[in-house]
């Protein structure tokens, strides 16, 4: 079971904006403004995830302004606006924790573009 | 450009052990925090084990402490996880991931990733 929750799936037409949700506890999430996101493409086997926004909000240079962040207690969220079909894949929250464990991560989510 | 170049996955049988390598390049190794995650078949990622920049500093996920030993070779750049005692649910693709400088929080660029696979 992994320790931050997120919703399995998610889809959107092209153009739409669409937000994942990822909870956990006040020990990550909601303690801490360190959580990530990550893409993952599932149709490109042999790629490692692509982070996409750190420390909630921030977005890596080279990542398209359509990926957002935010944090509410102990709740994260993805927006990607103005779908587009290359957005597909699963995307992963991570935040750091106060446990032994240091890194935990969402289940992920599976973002389907009609 | 910066790479990561994952290798020495195979197949294993109970108990045994494997050492896996990760080859970087484009940045100074020895600038930065580095970690292992693996996702096993069907599953989500989950990070394994981190290691300091000069390497004097290692975190491990409780299901692999005492199992698993992080290194690292500042002088091969390369960034190593010795696997013993392998079980059935250590089957995975281990990525190598480098962080941003010293700190522990996020990985920016990642391996494709090398494929341990348990053999009964």
């Amino acid at each position: 079971q992994p320790a931050l929750t997120q919703p399995a799936s998610v889809s959107g037409s092209p153009g739409q904006s669409i937000t994942i949700s990822c909870t956990g506890t006040s020990s990550d999430i909601g303690g801490y403004n360190f959580v990530s996101w990550y893409q993952h493409h599932q149709h490109h086997p042999g790629t490692g995830p692509k982070l996409i926004v750190y420390d909630v909000s921030n977005r890596p240079s080279g990542v398209s302004n359509r990926f957002s962040g935010s944090k509410s207690g102990n709740t994260a969220s993805l927006t990607i606006s103005g779908l587009q079909a290359e957005d597909e894949g699963i995307y992963y929250c991570s935040s750091y924790t106060s446990s032994s464990t240091l890194l935990l991560f969402g289940g992920g989510t599976k973002l389907t573009v009609l | 450009e910066v790479q990561l170049v994952e290798s020495g996955g195979g197949l294993v049988q109970p108990g045994g052990s494997l050492r896996l390598s990760c080859a970087t390049s484009g940045f100074t190794f020895s600038d930065y925090v580095m970690s292992w995650v693996r996702q096993a078949p069907g599953r989500g990622l989950e990070w394994v084990s981190s290691i300091s920049s000069r390497g004097g500093n290692t975190y491990y996920t409780d299901s692999v402490k005492g199992r698993f030993t992080i290194s690292r070779d500042a002088s091969k750049s390369t960034l190593y996880l010795q696997l013993n005692s392998l079980r059935a649910e250590d089957t995975a693709v281990y990525f190598c991931a480098k962080h941003q400088w010293e700190q522990y929080y996020y990985m920016d660029v990642w391996g494709k990733g090398t494929t341990v696979t348990f053999s009964s």
